[in-house]
């Protein structure tokens, strides 16, 4: 079995401020993981995935295989940042599954 | 170039009938998923196919839901005798094995 845990439903931060949501895995096969992203009436989107190891949108995620985690960070938050996060764990048989998403609110 | 594309984008019906809800992959996509994303629970699995074979329905929530896929291409979620519970946004993905996801825009559904 796998699981993916978003600890935090939403995540409220002023513009320019670092963000960063939290995402841990249990699997015990070798995962990939991914973050996808929800912007208000758009289609759920790839933001990044593990493997690349790029930036993407100013965001970056490193997998940490010994705290199982894969957290999404962002050094100074944009208004536009504003969408559903959701974190994703893909098996060695293809299922891909998601966390419980976080709903990031940047203010300006 | 066409995306995932899901049919039809709204359906409300009646509490007990049943429904079939559709989706188009991007051609040549191997995986196909199913997800349920209802307000404050997430994007739920439902189950999800390599070619035409469902390896997992593990997700499926009762024995109300089922779907198919044919070809290797279109896919069909069928929920019988819907309840209320049932409302939410329905999610189709396809993707080649290691590839990215691509969503479409969903089925909304409304059991009244």
């Amino acid at each position: 079995a796998q699981r993916v845990t978003q600890p935090e439903k939403l995540l409220s931060v002023f513009k320019g401020a670092p963000v960063e949501l939290k995402c841990n895995y249990s699997y015990s096969g070798s995962p990939e993981l991914f973050w996808y992203v929800q912007y208000s009436r758009q289609r759920l989107q790839l933001l990044l995935r593990h493997i690349s190891r790029e930036s993407i949108k100013g965001f970056t995620a490193d997998l940490n295989k010994g705290e199982t985690s894969f957290h999404l960070k962002k050094p100074f938050a944009q208004e536009e940042d504003s969408a559903m996060y959701y974190c994703a764990l893909r098996r060695n048989d293809y299922k891909l599954s998601f966390g419980a998403g976080t709903t990031v609110t940047v203010r300006a | 170039g066409a995306g995932v594309s899901q049919s039809p984008s709204n359906k409300v019906t009646e509490k007990g009938k049943d429904v079939e809800l559709r989706c188009d992959p991007i051609s040549g996509h191997t995986a196909l998923y199913w997800y349920r994303q209802s307000l404050g629970q997430g994007l739920e699995f439902l189950i999800y196919f390599q070619g035409n074979s469902a390896p997992d329905k593990s997700g499926l929530p009762s024995d109300r839901f089922s779907a198919e896929r044919t070809g290797g291409s279109v896919s069909t979620l069928t929920i019988q005798r819907t309840q209320q519970e049932d409302s939410a946004v329905y999610l189709c993905a396809s993707s080649l094995d290691n590839g990215e996801a691509f969503f479409g825009q969903g089925t909304r559904l409304t059991v009244v």
